[in-house]
């Protein structure tokens, strides 16, 4: 099926310091998203993306978080300052249309660790 | 959105076929079922989704109650692979792009 990568696969850094995760979507989708799961817990929403714009934004979607896609190119999620509590897998999702029977298609996620 | 509830944990033996409820008793006129699973270090894939009455796709059925509170999804002939986090999920058709929410799922375990 239609596969998302996402850059890096592991990422190990310093509280305080910026971090920017990478997804690069299905090549014809329209609508990105990132979720956060933290060990043992549940999939949570951040924010979903259409056209160079952010349609909704959940309350994990802290200020210290921006996403864009400049130029068709990845689709990043940048977290500026770090914090402790930012250690998660982060998984990257897109899908074609955004309509209600659309399938959301998941990279395999960027583990993030922040020390 | 409709709250969704699930067993925690199954288990069957490889050959078996699997039955996963959920229970979506509030579940809106707008909404559709959604069922994903997640394998360790991958992100979630999509399964199947249906509205109502009976859904089959190549690797799985879906059947919905008359009443649309509860939702069955089976696995027929389980292997090794298919041991994974399976979460039925619940979206508003009419919430474009929204965001899936995930609860924490049914843990399938497959023995061989």
């Amino acid at each position: 099926g239609p596969k998302v990568l996402q850059i890096p696969s592991h990422q190990i850094i310093d509280m305080g310091q910026m971090v920017t995760l990478n997804c690069d979507p299905v090549s014809n989708h329209l609508y990105f998203y990132w979720y956060k799961q933290i060990l043992g817990q549940q999939m949570e929403f951040l924010v979903n993306f259409y056209n160079g714009k952010v349609m909704e934004k959940s309350k994990l979607f802290k200020d210290q978080f921006s996403v864009e896609r400049p130029d068709g190119s990845y689709f990043t999620l940048k977290i500026q300052p770090t914090a402790l509590e930012d250690s998660a897998v982060y998984f990257c999702a897109s899908s074609q249309t955004g309509g209600n029977q659309d399938t959301q298609y998941f990279g395999p996620g960027t583990r993030l660790l922040v020390l | 959105l409709a709250k969704t509830t699930q067993p925690p944990s199954m288990e069957a033996y490889e050959g078996q076929e699997v039955n996963v409820s959920c229970s979506h008793t509030n579940i809106a006129t707008s909404e559709y079922i959604y069922w994903y699973r997640q394998v360790p270090h991958q992100g979630p894939q999509f399964i199947i989704q249906g509205y109502k009455d009976y859904v089959v796709n190549e690797v799985a059925s879906l059947f919905i109650s008359a009443d649309r509170k509860l939702s069955t999804l089976s696995l027929p002939w389980v292997s090794l692979r298919d041991a994974a986090v399976y979460y039925c999920i619940v979206t508003d058709s009419g919430n474009y792009a929204q965001g899936l929410t995930f609860g924490l799922g049914t843990r399938v375990s497959v023995f061989p």
